[in-house]
């Protein structure tokens, strides 16, 4: 069964950092692969979507690339703001369901 | 959360009650899927729907049930069956199993 795994589960970083999360997974028989930022109490918002045919994504300050071989995904973010404070999570999609990592929580500190 | 509604934002219910959450989307999407969110665990699949009238069973659908029987609406029930219900619940939409997924807003179910 495929396994999502986020590290660190907690970053802390100063305003105006450049700072990348990271997402491993253990089956590379992947369809494509979402992060998400979810603030406190709410939904998820989809910020990157890579096709497994893809290497990486870019929106803005936000880049995300994959690396399938290896089970490997990076969310790059570029001059951090406070309002990046949230908790990312990166899935995979398989044949039938979309595995979740357990999230990144990111505090960005004025 | 743009076109998916789910209401209500927060429901308390006694045990040994079932309790029928809403999922409403205007995507035109046709997957629709259920999640279950604890703390320090990642999301969950409880049941997901490829099209109208058919639904497949998640990693844990055990006390679960759900229709669909409109495009738009993919209702979630949760039964006295299930022994741990107090969650986050969330529901999502797609165009296909391939496509990205939306999510909405949520639920908050506290079962006491």
């Amino acid at each position: 069964k495929q396994e999502v795994t986020q590290i660190p589960a907690a970053l802390s970083v100063p305003e105006g950092e450049n700072l990348v999360l990271n997402c491993s997974f253990t089956d590379s028989a992947i369809y494509n692969l979402q992060w998400f930022r979810q603030d406190p109490g709410k939904g998820l918002t989809s910020l990157l979507l890579i096709q497994s045919s893809q290497r990486e994504q870019t929106s803005g300050r936000l880049n995300a690339s994959l690396d399938k071989s290896s089970g490997r995904s990076t969310l790059y973010i570029a001059a951090s703001q406070p309002g990046d404070s949230a908790t990312y999570l990166c899935a995979v999609t398989g044949a039938n369901n979309l595995f979740f990592g357990t999230g990144t929580r990111l505090t960005v500190i004025p | 959360d743009g076109g998916i509604t789910q209401s209500p934002k927060y429901l308390f219910r006694k045990e040994g009650q079932n309790v029928t959450l809403s999922c409403e989307q205007n995507l035109n999407h046709d997957a629709m899927y259920w999640y279950r969110q604890d703390p320090g665990q990642g999301l969950r699949l409880i049941y997901y729907s490829q099209i109208v009238n058919d639904f497949q069973k998640g990693d844990i659908a055990e006390g679960y049930s759900v229709s669909r029987e409109k495009k738009e609406s993919f209702p979630l029930t949760v039964t006295s069956a299930q022994k741990n219900p107090t969650a986050f619940y969330l529901c999502a939409t797609a165009r296909g199993k391939t496509y990205e997924q939306y999510f909405g807003p949520g639920t908050r179910l506290t079962v006491t």
